[in-house]
């Protein structure tokens, strides 16, 4: 059984700077994995989405990379600001179309 | 392009009661998913339709809970009757049909329940 775990749980920062949010799965066969964002009383946002063969995906100031093997995904986010403030959850699909299994989040604040 | 549309947002019932909740999920979008996440904890898979057939319904507590996706559009999730710990957000999502290239899951505001 997939499960996915998430660090930190909570995290606080000074605007500007750069961090890393980690996801580790224990199950290394899975077909993708994706990375969202959720701000308090909302759903969910897609930030990026890695297919299993690839090694990392950018978009703007987030950087999202995938080592399988390890079972291991970071999201790297540059020049942090006030309005990146939020919970980012990743999530990892099986190899057979099997639904999402999500991580438990990392809060975010980015203080101003 | 529209996303994936939900109602109510918000729902408050007694204990015992029942409760609706509809899903509209992004036109062409084979899957459909509806995820319960009770607050601080990440969502957790309640079923996942293919069309309009059921992929996984492992761990829909079926003694009160029901979905339905008739003719592989919009789908119903209905708890009857309802529990205190029945109090979470209802997530709803779509992606395009297993073996596509590209399967991103897309979620709707989801329904904020409350059960006192």
């Amino acid at each position: 059984k997939q499960e996915v775990t998430q660090i930190p749980a909570a995290l606080s920062v000074p605007e500007g700077e750069n961090l890393v949010l980690n996801c580790s799965f224990t199950d290394s066969a899975i077909y993708n994995l994706q990375w969202f964002r959720q701000d308090p009383g909302k759903g969910l946002t897609s930030l990026l989405l890695i297919q299993s063969s690839q090694r990392e995906q950018t978009s703007g100031r987030l950087n999202a990379s995938l080592d399988k093997s390890s079972g291991r995904s970071t999201l790297y986010i540059a020049a942090s600001q006030p309005g990146d403030s939020a919970t980012y959850l990743c999530a990892v699909r099986g190899n057979y179309g099997q639904n999402f299994v999500f991580g438990p989040g990392t809060r975010l604040s980015v203080l101003p | 392009e529209a996303g994936v549309a939900q109602s109510p947002r918000y729902k408050i019932i007694e204990k015992r009661q029942s409760v609706a909740f509809w899903c509209n999920p992004i036109s062409g979008h084979a899957t459909l998913y509806w995820y319960q996440q009770i607050l601080g904890q990440g969502p957790k898979l309640l079923i996942q339709f293919q069309n309009n057939g059921v992929v996984d319904d492992s761990q829909l507590p079926k003694d009160r809970f029901s979905a339905e996706r008739l003719k592989g559009v919009d789908s119903t999730l209905k708890i009857q009757p309802a529990k205190l710990e029945d109090s979470a957000v209802y997530l709803c999502a779509s992606s395009l049909e297993w073996g596509q290239t590209n399967t991103e899951a897309f979620f709707g505001q989801g329904t904020r329940l409350t059960v006192v």
